[in-house]
């Protein structure tokens, strides 16, 4: 089973500053990794999937990069609504997991 | 508009089974695999289960941790996926969230849509 190692597990910023949340995992997925967002109690929302393709809908300040072992996802300028639980998540081999979680927080 | 909603939670004993319900709309729900996923409470995701389309035999897959004891199943007619939860441990105790594939083409599930979650409560 693929692990996802996700850092930090918090991170603290204000609004309007640049967020970079890190996703590493334990053998290649590809490009075949998807970013979701969870606000508190709610269900988590697809930002990016294939590694940089943003989902419908989503504001053009999120983006995703890498391949092979190490991802990122971006946030070009926090906005307030933004601070939630980013989670990563393997579509390359069963079963597709998730990492544990990056909470950003506001500073 | 896709839109998903989970039915059937609740509390259970353990060694009781209890029998979710998502009930999709929006969309031709026999043309996509369809995943449950769960987040015990404070924790991360989980996934579950999936089961493919028709189109793609309609076969299902489950997470280690709930093989033999879970079962996932479709109604393409009534646009209904259901999750047959037996022989529950206090450790399935989690928010279930129904989930619809993000393409009609995904083979390992990409969690396109998902629904606002029922809690299940596993507790004596």
């Amino acid at each position: 089973e693929i692990v996802l190692t996700q850092s930090p597990a918090t991170l603290s910023l204000s609004p309007g500053e640049r967020a970079t949340l890190s996703c590493r995992a334990s053998q290649s997925v590809s490009s075949y990794l998807a970013w979701y967002q969870q606000k508190p109690g709610q269900a988590p929302r697809l930002l990016i999937y294939d590694a940089s393709n943003r989902a419908t809908g989503i504001p053009a300040r999120f983006s995703g990069s890498g391949s092979g072992t190490d991802f990122t996802l971006t946030i070009s300028s926090l906005e307030p609504e933004d601070f939630a639980v980013y989670y990563c998540q393997q579509r390359s081999n069963w079963p597709g997991t998730f990492g544990q979680g990056t909470k950003l927080e506001i500073k | 508009e896709v839109q998903l909603v989970e039915s059937g939670g609740g509390l259970v004993q353990p060694g009781r089974s209890l029998r979710l319900s998502c009930t999709a709309s929006g969309f031709t729900f026999g043309d996509y695999a369809m995943s449950w996923v769960r987040q015990a409470p404070g924790k991360g995701l989980e996934w579950v289960g999936f089961i493919r389309s028709k189109a793609y035999g309609g076969t299902t897959e489950y997470a280690a941790s709930v093989k033999g004891r879970f079962t996932i199943s479709r109604d393409d007619s009534k646009s209904i996926a259901y999750l047959q939860m037996n022989s529950l441990k206090t450790e399935d105790t989690a928010v279930y969230y129904c989930t619809r594939d993000l393409t009609p083409w995904t083979t390992v599930p990409l969690f396109g849509y998902w629904g606002q979650g029922t809690l299940v409560t596993v507790s004596s």
